[in-house]
């Protein structure tokens, strides 16, 4: 089946500080890869994705490169700000052949918190 | 573009009520929509997904006739959640997909306590 994987948290940084967070992905077929972001009490919101190898999804700062042949889609963002705190989510659409009507799977979800 | 609104944001009912949850899509038509439930500081747990004009197929696990999606519209899905128990307290977000693309757009979410 699909699954995602996302690095353990809580990540706690100084502003100003390069952040990373890892994903890596099992999927059949061709997935779509996305990153959203969750802000306390709010829900998700569309970070960045990518729809195929190689490509690059970037947004706000933030970067993830769609690598196939590691199956990651790792988040990075050079310089964080207090106001990048909120929880980060990597997904998958499998893509199997439409049928999956767009189903998202979903990682566990990395807590960040930025201190001034 | 792509705003979703859930309606309403929290929601506090007595054990045994019924609630129905809004959701819309205010600038496109969603040909898809999605239920998920989310716990305290864990992921989103699909509960099921609806289609324009047709019934919701539900995730295994998920109790159709205690959550009861009706997708009437382009732009209008109802989750009801009947006889809530405490148990079904829970932060309910849904998202919504158009016709063209496979990105979610994701509504703010409901918070529910069920006393």
């Amino acid at each position: 089946g699909n699954s995602v994987t996302q690095m353990e948290g809580p990540v706690t940084l100084s502003e100003e500080a390069f952040l990373t967070i890892n994903c890596t992905y099992t999927a059949t077929g061709y997935p779509s890869l996305f990153w959203y972001v969750q802000y306390p009490g709010e829900g998700l919101q569309l970070l960045l994705k990518a729809t195929k190898a190689d490509d690059k999804g970037s947004n706000k700062g933030f970067e993830a490169t769609y690598r196939k042949e590691t199956t990651s889609f790792h988040l990075e963002k050079g310089s964080v700000q207090v106001s990048d705190s909120a929880v980060y989510f990597c997904a998958l659409n499998a893509n199997a052949g439409g049928t999956s009507y767009g189903k998202l799977t979903f990682g566990q979800g990395t807590i960040l918190t930025v201190h001034p | 573009g792509a705003v979703v609104s859930q309606h309403p944001s929290w929601v506090i009912c007595k054990s045994g009520t019924s609630v129905k949850i809004e959701c819309r899509s205010l600038d496109f038509q969603a040909t898809t929509m999605f239920w998920y439930r989310q716990f305290p500081k864990q992921s989103l747990m699909l509960m099921a997904t609806s289609n324009e004009g047709s019934k919701a197929t539900y995730e295994q696990g998920v109790e159709k006739d205690k959550f009861l999606i009706n997708h009437a519209s382009l732009t209008l899905s109802t989750l009801t959640v009947t006889s809530a128990h405490p148990e079904d307290s829970s932060f309910y977000i849904c998202s919504a997909k158009g016709r063209l693309g496979d990105t979610q757009y994701f509504g703010p979410g409901t918070r529910l306590t069920v006393l």
